[in-house]
C-alpha cells in the first residue's frame, strides 16, 4: 500500500495567516492527490483534487500544489471558519489510502 | 442537489456481520464513470478506504478486508450496501459512503454512522 505522511499533525494559526500542510507518498502518485476538510460531526468536504484543482465552490485562498511525493496545501489568510481537521488522499493506487490528518487552530 | 445518507445498526456484537445502507437521492447509481464507495473512520482519526461497486456494478475491495466484505446495491431503491462479517472490536467506526467521479476523488459524502461492535 501507498503510505501518506502529512505533517504538522496540529497547527495554531492567527487571523490572516498563511499555512501550509504538508503530504509525502511512500512513490510517485502522479497528482492523483486529494484535499478534504473535516468539522467536527460533519462529512468531509473536497477542497482541492488532482493535486492543483479547487473544488467548485471551496474559496480561492485554498490552494493545491506539487507533483511526484511531495505535495501541499496552502491556506492564504486563515480565517475562523477555516478550522478543523485536514486530510490528503491518494488515488493513484488501489487501495486509495490517507493520511493521517492535520487538526488546525485558530489561534 | 446529490445527497447520501447511511443507516445502520449503531451497535454489533462480536462475530456478528455489520450492515451498512447507503441511500442515494439526487443522482443515480448507474449514472457512468461514478464509483460508490464505503469509508470509514476509527477513533484517533485514521481512515481507511474498503471499496467500491461501480455504476456498471463492478467491485473492488480492500485486500485487507477481502475475505470479510461485500458490497452490494438495490438500482430500483438507489441504494447501496455494506456488509462486514465476522466483526471484532477493531471494527468499532463511523462508516462513510461517498461518490467517487471520473475525475478521481471523493466529492460527495454521507454524514456518516457510528457502529459500535461490543458484546
Amino acid at each position: 500500500d501507498i503510505q501518506m505522511t502529512q505533517s504538522p499533525a496540529s497547527l495554531s494559526a492567527s487571523l490572516g495567516e498563511t499555512i501550509s500542510i504538508e503530504c509525502r507518498a511512500s512513490e510517485d502518485i502522479y497528482s492523483n492527490l486529494a484535499w478534504y476538510q473535516q468539522k467536527s460531526g460533519k462529512s468531509p468536504q473536497l477542497l482541492i483534487y488532482a493535486a492543483n484543482r479547487l473544488q467548485d465552490g471551496v474559496p480561492s485562498r485554498f490552494s493545491g500544489s506539487g507533483s511526484g511525493t511531495q505535495y501541499s496545501l496552502k491556506i492564504s489568510g486563515m480565517q475562523p471558519e477555516d478550522e478543523g481537521d485536514y486530510f490528503c488522499l491518494q488515488g493513484s493506487k488501489f487501495p486509495y489510502t490517507f493520511g493521517a490528518g492535520t487538526k488546525l487552530e485558530l489561534k | 442537489q446529490v445527497n447520501l445518507q447511511e443507516s445502520g445498526p449503531g451497535i454489533v456484537k462480536p462475530s456478528q456481520p455489520l450492515s451498512v445502507t447507503c441511500s442515494v437521492t439526487g443522482y443515480s447509481i448507474t449514472t457512468s464513470y461514478y464509483y460508490w464507495n464505503w469509508i470509514r473512520k476509527f477513533s484517533g482519526n485514521k481512515l481507511e478506504w474498503m471499496g467500491y461497486i461501480s455504476y456498471d456494478s463492478s467491485i473492488y475491495y480492500n485486500p485487507s478486508l477481502k475475505s470479510r466484505i461485500s458490497i452490494t446495491r438495490d438500482t430500483s431503491k438507489n441504494q447501496f450496501f455494506l456488509q462486514l462479517n465476522t466483526v471484532t472490536t477493531e471494527d468499532t467506526a463511523v462508516y462513510y459512503c461517498a461518490r467517487w467521479p471520473f475525475y478521481g476523488a471523493f466529492d460527495y459524502w454521507g454524514q456518516g454512522v457510528m457502529v459500535t461492535v461490543s458484546s
